[in-house]
């Protein structure tokens, strides 16, 4: 069964402080994404990948990095932690083309104090 | 650009009543346009697609949507619906041009059916 696992699943946060979250599926997936989730928002796209050691910019890409060491890692990376970025934070992966099915992780809960 | 709107929150009916999720979208040309259902403490799972051809199309655990181009539409639909159904519900769309995948989506419904 396709799975897409993320790492911790919640975490709280200082300020400025640098905050990584992990991304691991076994679907055999060449993209992958990071998006978050507000209160009264739908899920918005932070960075995608289409394949190892690249990373594109999604819709709100200010304030986070992003790395894919590997096919099956997908990391989002806070250097300075703010506020504003108290969201929780889904990974998913999809095979390439068009109108596939895109599979989830269960998402991070992160809280910025 | 691309938007797409679900202007319920949150909905709330009775077991065996029939459900209707509302969902409009902004885009330039004809999308393609997915469901996704959240339930609690889980991941986000594909529910059904709109590619083309036949406008209403029928998904896993008995959903249905209903393509309308003219008023660019994608309700989710079930009947009856059962108090497992219960969950958040998001729409979402993926432009046709350079879309890789890219799903933007609506704000999501909570679904609430009581038993």
């Amino acid at each position: 069964e396709a799975a897409v696992t993320q790492s911790p699943r919640s975490k709280v946060a200082v300020t400025g402080g640098k905050v990584t979250l992990s991304c691991h599926q076994t679907n055999n997936h060449d993209y992958m994404y990071w998006y978050r989730q507000d209160t009264g928002h739908g899920l918005r796209l932070i960075h995608y990948s289409y394949v190892a050691d690249s990373t594109e910019k999604g819709d709100i890409p200010d304030g986070y990095k992003a790395s894919r060491p590997s096919q099956e890692n997908f990391s989002l990376i806070l250097e300075l932690a703010s506020l504003s970025q108290t969201a929780v934070y889904f990974c998913a992966s999809s095979d390439a083309g068009a109108n596939t099915e895109v599979f989830f992780g269960k998402g991070t809960r992160l809280t910025v104090v | 650009a691309q938007s797409v709107d679900q202007p319920d929150a949150h909905v709330t009916l009775s077991e065996g009543a029939s459900l209707e999720l509302r969902c409009s979208y902004s885009y330039s040309a004809a999308p393609y346009l997915f469901w996704y259902v959240q339930y609690p403490g889980q991941s986000l799972q594909f529910l059904l697609k709109y590619i083309t051809g036949d406008t209403v199309v029928k998904g896993t655990k008995g959903f249905e949507a209903e393509f309308r181009k003219s008023n660019s539409s994608f309700n989710l639909k079930k009947s009856p619906a059962h108090w497992s159904d219960s969950a958040k519900y998001f729409c979402a769309l993926e432009g046709r041009t350079g879309g890789n995948n890219k799903l933007t989506f609506g704000q999501g419904t909570v679904l609430s059916v009581i038993p």
